[in-house]
């Protein structure tokens, strides 16, 4: 079974920090990877895609991935307290399959 | 539309009752996703639709819940004789794009959910 394993959390940071959340995952052949924030009560909304081994940046969001560990990551810089929800990681199988796999999500709180 | 509309936001209903869930993906969204999510969990894979047809429905946890796309737009999702255990945020999302096609891979606009409660 394919599978995408995340720590629940909940990750305390402090405003101004740097916030780091991981996620494995099971299937070797994955091809795109994704990170959602879902605030509670709210549907998850899309903060970065990643398909290539290394890092790709967009603003204070930094998305990392490596193949070969079976892992990514998501950084986020000067973390405000704005940014606390759950974070969700979401991976899609190669070939024809379309659906994603999401883990259960790391709770994110960020304090003033 | 704009984003993904689904209904009803709210539904409660009995155990033993029977129960649709409807989905409006984004105008040109070809591809079509059911989520479920529980309280702590992340979103299960139900079904995944490619126009009108289920191109993998393997998450569907058995034959009570089905799920259609007749015109390749609106879905709707039955869940027959509802149990307690199917008590769950029901997300839909669409996608223009449904298969892998590397970087350019379909990303997922996840509708507002509806929120089922079977008493």
């Amino acid at each position: 079974q394919k599978e995408v394993e995340q720590n629940s959390g909940p990750l305390s940071v402090p405003e101004g920090a740097i916030a780091s959340l991981n996620c494995t995952y099971s299937d070797r052949v994955s091809q795109s990877f994704f990170w959602y924030r879902q605030y509670s009560g709210k549907s998850p909304e899309l903060i970065m895609s990643i398909y290539s081994n290394g890092d790709k940046e967009d603003g204070r969001f930094t998305a990392q991935l490596n193949k070969a560990s079976q892992y990514v990551s998501l950084l986020i810089r000067d973390s405000q307290p704005s940014d606390s929800a759950t974070y969700l990681c979401a991976v899609k199988g190669g070939g024809s399959q379309g659906n994603l796999i999401f883990g259960k999500g790391t709770k994110l709180s960020v304090k003033p | 539309g704009a984003g993904v509309s689904q209904t009803p936001s709210n539904k409660v209903t009995e155990k033993g009752k029977y129960v649709e869930l409807r989905c409006d993906p984004i105008s040109g969204h070809t591809a079509l996703y059911w989520y479920r999510q529980s309280l702590g969990q992340g979103p299960e894979f139900l079904i995944y639709f490619q126009g009108t047809g289920a191109a993998d429905d393997s998450g569907l946890p058995n034959d009570r819940f089905f799920a259609v796309r007749p015109e390749g737009s609106v879905s709707t999702l039955k869940i027959q004789r509802t149990e307690r255990g199917d008590s769950a945020v029901y997300l839909c999302a669409s996608s223009l794009k449904g298969r892998n096609r590397g970087s350019g891979a379909n990303v997922l606009t996840f509708g507002a959910g509806s929120r089922l409660t079977v008493l």
